[in-house]
């Protein structure tokens, strides 16, 4: 029972244009959503994260936002850049369980 | 280095045998959490401790494999009788949280199981 979903394992996007990562969630108990980032041969880091009761958070180049009605949530980075090449996970808790996607493979070309 | 820590990154074992990976979390976390991630998949929740406390273990945890956390400090995770499925990367992380949300997971670099 997959209840966080990414459901395109990779994504080609042009240096300097915005990269938008999709995510979406069944158990409408999570109240806070989170964005990971995993380069190979480390662990995830993270990124950016949203409570339930906001639509949008900024952080500099990253904004994630969420649409509670669509369980549906998305990273924005703009503009993108080679060091955002990675796989990004996104994520949700519900109490103090984090359960996770399986990730989104992002490509920056040049 | 202050971050979170696990020991040893990478363990070959045979079929049968047992393995234990030790985490040493962020110092002043009082959380500690385990995952498993297999290739093209997320990490899979495994179990957590609130200082020594383990308060959730994940179905995905068999009777094959233990966790601890003496002392509230660093935790070790057993596998005993190791398969071929066991074949992973077992990731720790850590947080500071108060209240009942988990909160940021600062995870270390993982440790590699490979079950010949």
């Amino acid at each position: 029972d997959q209840q966080v979903k990414q459901n395109s394992p990779s994504l080609s996007v042009q240096e300097g244009r915005i990269s938008i990562l999709n995510c979406d969630y069944t158990n409408s108990m999570f109240d806070y959503f989170l964005w990971y980032k995993k380069y190979p041969a480390e662990g995830p880091t993270f990124l950016i994260s949203i409570s339930s009761i906001k639509d949008k958070n900024e952080d500099g180049r990253f904004t994630v936002f969420l649409n509670k009605s669509a369980k549906h949530l998305s990273l924005h980075i703009v503009p993108s850049q080679p060091g955002d090449s990675a796989v990004y996970f996104c994520a949700a808790s519900v109490g103090d369980k984090i359960i996770f996607g399986k990730g989104t493979r992002l490509h920056i070309l040049p | 280095d202050t971050g979170v820590s696990q020991d040893p990154r990478h363990k070959i074992t045979k079929r049968g045998q047992n393995v234990t990976f030790r985490c040493d979390p962020i110092s002043e976390h009082n959380r500690l959490y385990w995952y498993r991630q297999t290739l093209g998949q997320g990490p899979e929740f495994l179990t957590y401790f609130q200082n020594e406390a383990q308060l959730e273990k994940s179905r995905l945890l068999s009777d094959r494999f233990s966790a601890e956390r003496p002392k509230g400090s660093f935790s070790t995770l057993e596998i005993q009788r190791t398969e071929q499925g066991d074949s992973a990367m077992y990731l720790c992380a850590s947080s500071l949280r108060t209240g009942r949300a988990a909160g940021e997971l600062f995870f270390g670099e993982g440790s590699r199981l490979t079950v010949l």
